[in-house]
């Protein structure tokens, strides 16, 4: 059971270029999340999905966007990387139920830019 | 809005000491509250969580008891080891909407 995957597991950018970050689940969860981790903010929202075919900002989402490809796969894209979007990024899916719910993480992708 | 609140660290100790992170936090009606432990290099793991008030969630020797008189949920744990070093994210997820919040994280170092 593979649960949250992330893909690249490390990566440098130089400002300016693009990339994007892959997640995938195979959990059969509705909801998708991606986070950034930076040292002493803990963890911050950057977009989520409740469900397939819909997208919300979170707390941080300006210089990011998203595509809920499918149930399973929730990419974010960088358009014009800048320095201040190095960071820690973590996807998570969760499995909908509101009461009982909880969030299971992937790796993360560590992203340096130059 | 809503918001959590944990201890600031880094916090160190002695293999077997007590162990006490303190979270707090600011929601409308009863959230559910949830303990994740990051390893280094890792993501976040579910640790323990509750989900009414009163309840105690409990894993590997990790409780946190839901106080809505106080809104805290203090995570504990008798006797560390070695192996528990980590970092430590206290949550909560409100009964509306679908987010979740996280607190600042607090990193533990338990020595032999």
């Amino acid at each position: 059971n593979a649960g949250v995957t992330q893909t690249p597991k490390f990566q440098v950018l130089k400002t300016g270029q693009s990339m994007t970050l892959q997640c995938a689940q195979d959990m059969n969860h509705n909801s998708m999340y991606w986070y950034r981790q930076d040292p002493g903010m803990g963890l911050r929202l950057i977009y989520y999905s409740a469900s397939e075919g819909t997208t919300d900002k979170g707390e941080v989402p300006n210089g990011y966007n998203v595509s809920r490809l499918n149930k399973r796969e929730f990419s974010l894209r960088l358009e014009s990387a800048a320095p201040s979007q190095t960071s820690v990024y973590f996807c998570a899916s969760s499995d909908g139920n509101r009461v009982q719910e909880t969030q299971y993480f992937g790796p993360g992708t560590r992203l340096l830019v130059l | 809005g809503d918001s959590v609140t944990q201890m600031e660290g880094p916090v160190t100790l002695s293999e077997e000491a007590f162990l006490t992170i303190n979270c707090t936090y600011t929601a409308t009606g009863y959230p559910s509250l949830f303990w994740y432990v990051q390893y280094p290099g890792e993501g976040l793991q579910l640790l323990l969580k509750a989900t009414k008030a009163d309840d105690k969630g409990s894993n590997k020797g990790f409780e946190a008891t839901y106080r809505k008189e106080t809104t805290s949920f203090h995570l504990e744990k008798g006797s560390v080891q070695v192996s528990d070093s980590a970092v430590y994210f206290c949550a909560l997820r409100a009964n509306t909407g679908n987010q979740f919040y996280f607190g600042t994280g607090t990193s533990l170092t338990v020595i032999p």
